[in-house]
C-alpha cells in the first residue's frame, strides 16, 4: 500500500521557525516533492528531493532521510503570506505523484 | 519555461449532463498526463493517468464510465465528467511531466467545477 502521513494543522508566528514533517511508505521512491498550496489555487513547487540529505532554498529547507522514509520542510523567518496548506508528495515507482493529506499553517501576528 | 494549461478556470454545469475540461502542455510534449480530483479542504487525489494514444489507466475507486479520459495528441489531454452530479463539484488539477524526471512535474492552474 502506499501511506504519506503529515500532521492535519499546524500554528505559529509571524517571525519564527517552523517544522512540517512528512514520513511515507510508498512502492518504490524517486523523489519526494514539496508543494504550497493557497485556497482554490493550483500547487506552487516548493522543493525536490531525491537524495538524502538537506536542500535550502531561500527561507526554505527540506530535508530527506530515503532510509527512514522521512522528510520535513523547515521554513524560516515566517510571513503572513505563509498561511497556505503544505503538501508532501512522493514520486512513486509507477511515475506517479502520490499527495499525503496536507498540513494546514497559520501564521498568527 | 514549461507551463501546462488548463480551461476552463471555472465551470458550472446542470445535473446530467457533461462537462469537458482540457490540459494543454504549451511547449513541451508530454506523453503523460495525470489528473486530480481535490475537495475542499483535502488533498489532492489522484483519479487516472492519461497515456497519449493508449487508454487511460484509472486509480481505484474512480468510475471509468464516468470520467473519460482522452489523450489524443502528445500536447492535450480532456477529462470529460458525464451525467454530473452536485458530488462530482470539485477542483480538478492536471499534471504534467517533462523528459520524465521527477523535478520537472508541472501542473495545470485548475478547474472548478459546480454542478447544480
Amino acid at each position: 500500500g502506499q501511506n504519506i502521513d503529515q500532521p492535519t494543522e499546524m500554528t505559529a508566528t509571524e517571525g519564527a521557525i517552523v517544522q512540517i514533517n512528512c514520513t511515507y511508505q510508498t512502492s518504490g521512491f524517486n523523489g519526494l516533492f514539496w508543494y504550497q498550496q493557497h485556497a482554490g489555487e493550483a500547487p506552487t513547487f516548493l522543493s525536490y528531493n531525491v537524495l538524502d540529505g538537506l536542500e535550502e532554498k531561500g527561507r526554505f529547507s527540506s530535508f530527506l532521510s530515503r532510509s527512514k522514509g522521512y522528510s520535513y520542510l523547515l521554513l524560516k523567518e515566517l510571513q503572513m503570506k505563509d498561511s497556505a496548506s503544505y503538501l508532501c508528495a512522493v514520486y512513486n515507482q509507477g511515475g506517479k505523484l502520490i499527495f499525503g493529506q496536507g498540513t494546514e499553517l497559520s501564521v498568527k501576528p | 519555461g514549461a507551463v501546462v494549461s488548463q480551461h476552463p478556470s471555472w465551470v458550472i454545469c446542470k445535473s446530467g449532463t457533461s462537462v469537458k475540461i482540457e490540459c494543454r502542455s504549451l511547449d513541451f510534449q508530454a506523453t503523460t498526463m495525470f489528473w486530480y480530483r481535490q475537495f475542499p479542504k483535502q488533498s489532492l487525489m489522484l483519479m487516472a493517468t492519461s497515456n497519449e494514444g493508449s487508454k487511460a489507466t484509472y486509480e481505484q475507486g474512480v468510475e471509468k464510465d464516468k470520467f473519460l479520459i482522452n489523450h489524443a495528441s502528445l500536447t492535450l489531454s480532456t477529462l470529460t465528467v458525464t451525467s454530473a452530479h452536485p458530488e462530482d463539484s470539485s477542483f480538478y488539477i492536471c499534471s504534467a511531466s517533462e523528459g520524465g524526471t521527477g523535478n520537472t512535474i508541472y501542473f495545470g492552474e485548475g478547474s472548478w467545477l459546480t454542478v447544480v
